[in-house]
């Protein structure tokens, strides 16, 4: 049973925009702005793609942005490539990570 | 370019127990906290352990019932876990990673399987 949940499969065709939800407590995910987000490319180690909800390290496409509305964060990826096909996890403070969310573009 | 290499996985008896290694290279590996997390096979992600820098504030998950402790060598910039009476549901691939904090790691190993079976 994971911290937080996710939905267990997104879908969309390239060049749309999906969302991936996350949602937590008010002791996680509502309490604080510590919410960081993986992809993870089959058989490949995650790859941090968020964090602190919405900021996006080097090297990281500007399609990947994160939001949050009370409990529930939010990752969107617009304009959808190929390459994006892959499993997504979010991460919270202080509750860990989510059960993960399989992305496939059609 | 910031590097993580994970060693020591492999098969083992249940009860039995293993040490990881992770050696650490392209960032000051002493000013940073740092982390195994590991996945069961066709699971999810979770948090095994982290620990400071200099290694005297340490947390592991709970329901490990002290089986692994989590430790470093900042003169070899290495990280380990050693896992003792090691059951069936530790198989899991182990990965190793930088921890800025506040639940984001930044980086990550290529991760080392640890299969737990008689």
């Amino acid at each position: 049973q994971s911290a937080l949940t996710q939905p267990r499969s997104v879908s969309g065709s390239p060049g749309q925009s999906v969302a991936i939800s996350c949602t937590g407590t008010n002791s996680d995910v509502g309490a604080y702005d510590y919410v960081s987000w993986y992809q993870q490319h089959p058989g490949k180690a995650p790859k941090l793609v968020i964090y602190d909800v919405y900021k996006r390290p080097s090297g990281v496409p500007d399609r990947f942005s994160g939001s949050k509305s009370g409990n529930t964060a939010s990752l969107t990826v617009s304009g959808l490539q190929a390459e994006d096909e892959a499993d997504y996890y979010c991460c919270s403070y202080p509750s860990g990570f989510g059960g993960g969310t399989k992305l496939t573009v059609l | 370019e910031v590097q993580l290499v994970e060693s020591g996985g492999g098969l083992v008896q249940p009860g039995g127990s293993l040490r990881l290694s992770c050696v650490a290279s392209g960032f000051t590996f002493r000013s940073s906290w740092m982390t195994w997390i590991r996945q069961a096979p066709g699971k999810g992600l979770e948090l095994v352990a982290n620990i400071n820098e200099d290694g005297s504030q340490r947390y592991h998950l709970g329901s490990l019932k002290g089986r692994f402790t989590i430790s470093r060598d900042n003169a070899r910039n290495s990280l380990y876990l050693e896992m003792s009476s090691l059951a069936v549901e530790d198989t899991a691939v182990y990965y190793c990673t930088t921890d800025s904090g506040y639940s984001t790691f930044n980086y990550w190993g290529h991760g080392t399987l640890v299969t737990v079976s008689s």
